[in-house]
């Protein structure tokens, strides 16, 4: 079945970075667009990036521009989030989380994500 | 504080009718870009219940419903389950960007 698994998560100290990874299978990774979403604790959940299916694409919402970068190794069936110089504000579960429509590419934002992972964790302290 | 504004919470007995609205501006659901659904159980998967509106997923019950009109959307929960308590989030689209509803949580009382 389709699964998304991330990881990569844990205690991050301020200014510090992270990459959190995650594991696609169950349907042909290189044909759909891939996003990140983050859950601050107890709050609703916040769009962070999304990438097309072939890369070429990457959009990033308004709070995580020039800090936070989104890949993919199609290769490998992994999309990646590196953050950089982490905020406390940035304490948030991060699902990984597949869009629907096959191929979109500079329009993945329209659409609707249909498969969603169990998410990972990053608690910025010092 | 989200651009689509949804009320905090809602509640209703067993087989019941609530409603969830989620409400935007001219610039994302008024300019006619889409209106998905999203329920979130605590320790399960996000799952997707709408799309485009008012299409439903396979697998996911008739009991749910979507629609769209102006600058605003509902998604409809008729016939109340216990298993329908969870918090849902309305998303659309605005200036290249992805837009989630703050939530709501639905209680069955």
């Amino acid at each position: 079945q389709v699964q998304l698994v991330e990881s990569g998560g844990g205690v991050v100290q301020p200014g510090r970075s992270v990459r959190l990874s995650c594991d696609a299978s169950g349907f042909i990774f290189k044909t759909y667009g891939m996003h990140w979403v983050r859950q601050a604790p107890g709050k609703g959940l916040e769009w962070v990036a999304v990438i097309s299916h072939d890369g070429s694409h990457k959009v990033y919402g308004d709070s995580v521009k020039g800090r936070f970068t989104i890949s993919r190794d199609n290769s490998k069936s992994t999309v990646y989030l590196q953050i950089s110089s982490v905020k406390p504000e940035d304490t948030a579960i991060y699902y990984c989380a597949k869009s629907q429509v096959l191929q979109c590419s500079d329009d993945c934002q329209l659409f609707s994500i249909d498969v969603w992972g169990q998410g990972t964790t990053v608690s910025v302290s010092s | 504080q989200s651009v689509l504004t949804q009320p905090p919470s809602v509640s209703g007995a067993p087989g019941q009718r609530v409603t969830i609205s989620c409400t935007g501006t001219r610039s994302n659901i008024g300019a006619g870009y889409d209106v998905h659904w999203y329920q979130q159980v605590p320790g399960k998967a996000i799952k997707l219940l709408i799309y485009g509106n008012n299409n439903r997923p396979s697998g996911v019950p008739d009991r749910f419903s979507g629609s769209r009109s102006g600058t605003s959307a509902s998604l409809a929960i008729t016939g109340l389950q216990a298993e329908d308590e969870a918090d849902y989030f309305c998303q659309s689209y605005d200036s290249l960007t992805v837009l989630f509803g703050g939530g709501t949580k639905v209680t069955v009382l």
